[in-house]
């Protein structure tokens, strides 16, 4: 059973540039969720997935847009790279509905220059 | 709001004990812990829900005490595996969607 992967693990761009990164969940669940960890802090939440539709958002401003696929698998999209985007980007899926555990991928590491 | 964990770190020598603390100021409903080692995913380790219940896995457990929007982790016995930074991540929607509010994270190190 194959858990959450990510694509791909390493990126480095420049300053205005656009990135796209990929997800696919946990066989069996239905959400996902995006997050971004600077260094040396805990990750944020930026937005969650679930019936294709963003069901949620944190406080990350329209340069970050996602969508979801019919077979859960999402992206997320930054347009015009910020310095201040380089982290690490971690997708956790979780099924909708039940008390359980998110679980997440291993993340990409963003870089921007 | 982020919730406050503490300690921000902690060694221990193997075999010994630990507590990491994650307070809110905003009612809870049910506090997530993890475990991240260095240039991995975090792992889950448990959920507790609203309710003051505890849990336990292993020599890992934790309590979530509703009056004081506070959720302890405790560690017993710890192995050098232990090491590594504990987030808790708080849900304050009590949907079931799990957006997820993580602290700044407690870093563990276990040595021999």
């Amino acid at each position: 059973d194959a858990g959450v992967t990510q694509s791909p693990t390493h990126l480095i761009k420049t300053r205005g540039q656009q990135v796209t990164l990929r997800c696919s969940p946990k066989s069996g669940h239905d959400t996902v969720s995006w997050y971004q960890q600077a260094l040396g802090q805990g990750p944020q939440f930026i937005f969650q997935y679930y019936e294709e539709e963003e069901r949620q958002r944190g406080n990350f401003p329209d340069r970050f847009s996602g969508h979801q696929f019919p077979n859960y698998s999402s992206e997320l999209n930054v347009n015009a790279l910020l310095l201040g985007d380089s982290a690490l980007y971690l997708c956790a899926s979780s099924l909708a509905g039940h008390v359980s555990e998110q679980f997440f991928g291993p993340g990409t590491r963003l870089t921007v220059l | 709001q982020q919730p406050v964990q503490s300690p921000q770190a902690v060694i221990l020598r193997e075999g010994e004990d630990a507590v990491i603390n994650c307070s809110s100021s905003k009612a809870l409903y049910s506090v997530h812990w993890y475990r991240q080692k260095h240039g991995e995913a975090p792992v889950f380790l448990m959920i507790l829900l609203k309710g003051g219940e505890q849990k336990g896995h292993d020599k890992i457990s934790a309590s979530f005490n509703e009056k004081k929007q506070q959720s302890s982790l405790y560690l017993t016995a710890s192995q050098l595996s232990y090491s590594g930074t504990y987030f808790c991540g708080t849900d304050y929607s009590g949907a079931g969607s799990y957006q997820l509010t993580f602290g700044k994270g407690t870093k563990l190190s276990v040595i021999p």
